[in-house]
């Protein structure tokens, strides 16, 4: 079936430093990439989206690019901000018996040291 | 105010016991879906309803019931609760297809089963 696979983390760095979070995935067809933020105590939010092959994802300085040659999705960013801490999900949209819904990753936890 | 809300935030209750969580929502959306979160395990769909009449059953529905009072409203129930459900509960809403439009996620009820 569909799934979703992110890199494990915490995932610790410094202000500044570059970002990125690994995800990969694997589904039928040519499925819709996204991924959410979830910040200390609230629900999840959608931070960026790319629906076909090779469109980039961007908001709030992250960025990711739907690679189908490599089934991934990759978040990165040039330039971590301690107001970045939070958990990371990547999902996907599944298709067939799920009607649609969202496939989401472990999540992984970043914490960004001033 | 918040465009989605669930209520309790956090609930402490015993083995066997019955509970409800109750969602909310003003932005109009048809589609309302029920997540579980536990540490290392993403978000699993419980159930997803894409009106008043229709209900369906998500991955990890078995324990869990649901009840779509009105387009707004959408409350999960544990029947008989049990340890192994202590863990975080999103509800989340959607104009359309998870895939196609955003999913727009409440804070979070925190159930601890004793």
């Amino acid at each position: 079936g569909d799934s979703v696979t992110q890199m494990e983390g915490p995932v610790t760095l410094s202000e500044e430093a570059f970002l990125t979070i690994n995800c990969t995935y694997t589904a039928t067809g040519y499925p819709s990439l996204f991924w959410y933020v979830q910040y200390p105590g609230e629900g999840l939010q959608l931070l960026l989206k790319a629906t076909k092959a090779d469109d980039k994802g961007s908001n709030k300085g992250f960025e990711a690019t739907y690679r189908k040659e490599t089934t991934s999705f990759h978040l990165e960013k040039g330039s971590v901000q301690v107001s970045d801490s939070a958990v990371y999900f990547c999902a996907l949209r599944a298709y067939g018996g799920s009607q649609g819904n969202l496939i989401f990753g472990k999540g992984t936890k970043l914490s960004v040291k001033p | 105010d918040a465009d989605v809300t669930q209520t309790p935030r956090n609930r402490i209750t015993k083995t066997g016991k019955r509970i409800m969580l109750e969602c909310s929502q003003t932005k109009g959306h048809d589609r309302m879906y029920w997540y579980r979160q536990d540490p290392g395990l993403g978000l699993q769909l419980i159930y997803y309803s894409f009106d008043v009449k229709d209900i369906n059953k998500g991955e990890i529905s078995d324990g869990y019931s649901v009840s779509r009072q009105a387009q707004a409203k959408f409350s999960l129930s544990l029947e008989s609760a049990i340890p192994n459900q202590t863990a975080l509960y999103f509800c989340a809403t959607s104009a359309g297809l998870a895939g196609l439009h955003e999913q727009f996620f409440g804070p979070g009820t925190r159930l601890t089963v004793l």
